[in-house]
């Protein structure tokens, strides 16, 4: 089955506590992004990679890393987490690196309480 | 920087009647797609329709169409013969060259 796959789908961790979300793609897809979800806020891109080795910053991505190493992978880190990172996170990807009029497939979120 | 403004931050209807939800977005660029995702309560994003900017018609989706007018930038999203399985964030989406931009959300309650 196609899909994006994000884990994990519940996480509490403690402020500095380092942390990863990982997220995997089977399609061969060549964009990949990740997106935080907050109230009144929407989602808002925090990095996105148009291929292997090529990453770029989106609206809000301090207090993160990613890195794509392979296609397939896009791991979302947080090296020092803190209270205000406490949010809805999504992964996903679509086929091309600049498809205006591909939809995006997205993981199934992960829900990440920073105490 | 391309903005997407969703001003209603949430709606409801009665099932089988109809709703619109607003949109406007505002970009510089000739080049682009608009979306609205939707979001139930499983978290899940779910694809509703799609526009491409350079296309006049607007894209329909069996109960759900949309009011695209370029020159005003605005994108809403009607849905027709309600139901209960579309009580759902519903967001309006841009996505241009290197950019994929989301709106803040219209949280859609269908009632009985």
């Amino acid at each position: 089955e196609a899909q994006v796959t994000q884990n994990p789908r519940y996480l509490i961790t403690v402020t500095g506590k380092k942390l990863t979300v990982t997220c995997s793609q089977n399609m061969n897809h060549e964009y990949m992004s990740w997106y935080r979800q907050d109230p009144g806020l929407g989602l808002r891109q925090i990095y996105y990679s148009m291929n292997v080795e090529v990453t770029d910053k989106g609206d809000v991505p301090e207090g993160y890393k990613v890195s794509r190493k392979e296609k397939r992978n896009f791991p979302l880190i947080l090296e020092s987490p803190s209270p205000n990172q406490t949010s809805l996170y999504f992964c996903a990807s679509s086929p091309s690196p600049q498809g205006r009029e591909e939809k995006l497939f997205f993981g199934s979120g992960t829900q990440l309480s920073v105490l | 920087a391309q903005t997407v403004t969703q001003s209603q931050p949430e709606m409801s209807v009665q099932e089988a009647e109809t709703v619109t939800l607003s949109c406007t977005y505002d970009t510089s660029e000739n080049n682009y797609y608009l979306f609205w995702y939707k979001q139930p309560p499983s978290r899940q994003m779910i694809l509703v329709i799609r526009q491409e900017a350079y296309k006049q018609q607007n894209a329909t989706e069996n109960r759900f169409s949309v009011n695209f007018q370029k020159a005003a930038k605005s994108f809403s999203l009607k849905i027709s013969d309600s139901q209960l399985g579309d009580t759902a964030m519903y967001f309006c989406a841009f996505r241009g060259w290197r950019d994929m931009r989301f709106g803040a959300g219209t949280r859609l309650t269908v009632k009985p």
